[in-house]
């Protein structure tokens, strides 16, 4: 079944430690976000791809970093300039920005400080 | 300042209520809002919404937008408990590369 998989459901991050989070899709959808979701903060935007090899920053990317070397995938990484990172991740593609397709979403990876 | 607000926060009623939920918006080049449903996990997409005064509806639930005024509504007649979810609206304006605008969400949670 076409679909976005994120990995890993739960992560756990040391002080001073970078973590990725893995964002993959069979939908072959050109566009690809990260969302970072807060308790009665709704969705904002990290990063967002509209192509392979070229990525923007949303609305809070301090302390996150890129890539999109694939189409399928579009990893995030939080570094330890990321001081407050515990949240629900969300990643989400789309067919692109000319196409005025929803967004689907995958089942978000929820990350906590040790 | 939020562009896309919605209310209530939240909201508890009992099964076979109807509901409305509202999110009203502030944009100067309007492409389409989208309601999405939250449960547990992922946002599930229920509804783009492009044209004013035209209802877009399945089963339970619709929706409709209102461009004049700036807002749209999402009803949920005869409610379940399995409506229980955060209800997620999000603007997309023309310009922003196909970029999502969301609002904080609204809670609702149906009691048997």
């Amino acid at each position: 079944d076409g679909g976005i998989t994120q990995s890993p459901k739960y992560l756990f991050r040391k002080e001073g430690q970078n973590v990725t989070l893995s964002c993959e899709q069979n939908l072959n959808h050109d566009a690809m976000y990260w969302y970072r979701q807060d308790p009665g903060q709704g969705l904002r935007l990290i990063y967002y791809s509209q192509i392979v090899n070229d990525f923007q920053k949303g609305d809070i990317a301090e302390g996150y970093s890129v890539s999109r070397e694939k189409k399928e995938s579009f990893p995030l990484t939080v570094t330890s300039a990321q001081k407050n990172p515990t949240a629900f991740y969300l990643c989400a593609s789309s067919r692109g920005k000319y196409s005025n397709q929803p967004q689907h979403f995958g089942d978000g990876t929820r990350l906590s400080i040790l | 300042e939020d562009k896309v607000v919605q209310s209530p926060l939240s909201l508890v009623v009992h099964e076979g209520d109807t509901v409305t939920l509202n999110c009203s918006y502030e944009v100067t080049n309007f492409r389409s809002l989208l309601w999405y449903k939250q449960e547990k996990k992922a946002p599930t997409f229920l509804f783009m919404l492009t044209s004013s005064g035209i209802e877009k509806k399945s089963g339970r639930l619709s929706s409709i937008l209102d461009k004049k005024e700036l807002f749209s509504i999402l009803n949920i007649t005869a409610t379940q408990t399995g409506d229980s979810a955060i209800y997620l609206c999000a603007m997309s304006e023309g310009g922003s590369q196909g970029n999502l605008i969301f609002g904080k969400g609204t809670k609702l949670s149906v009691k048997p």
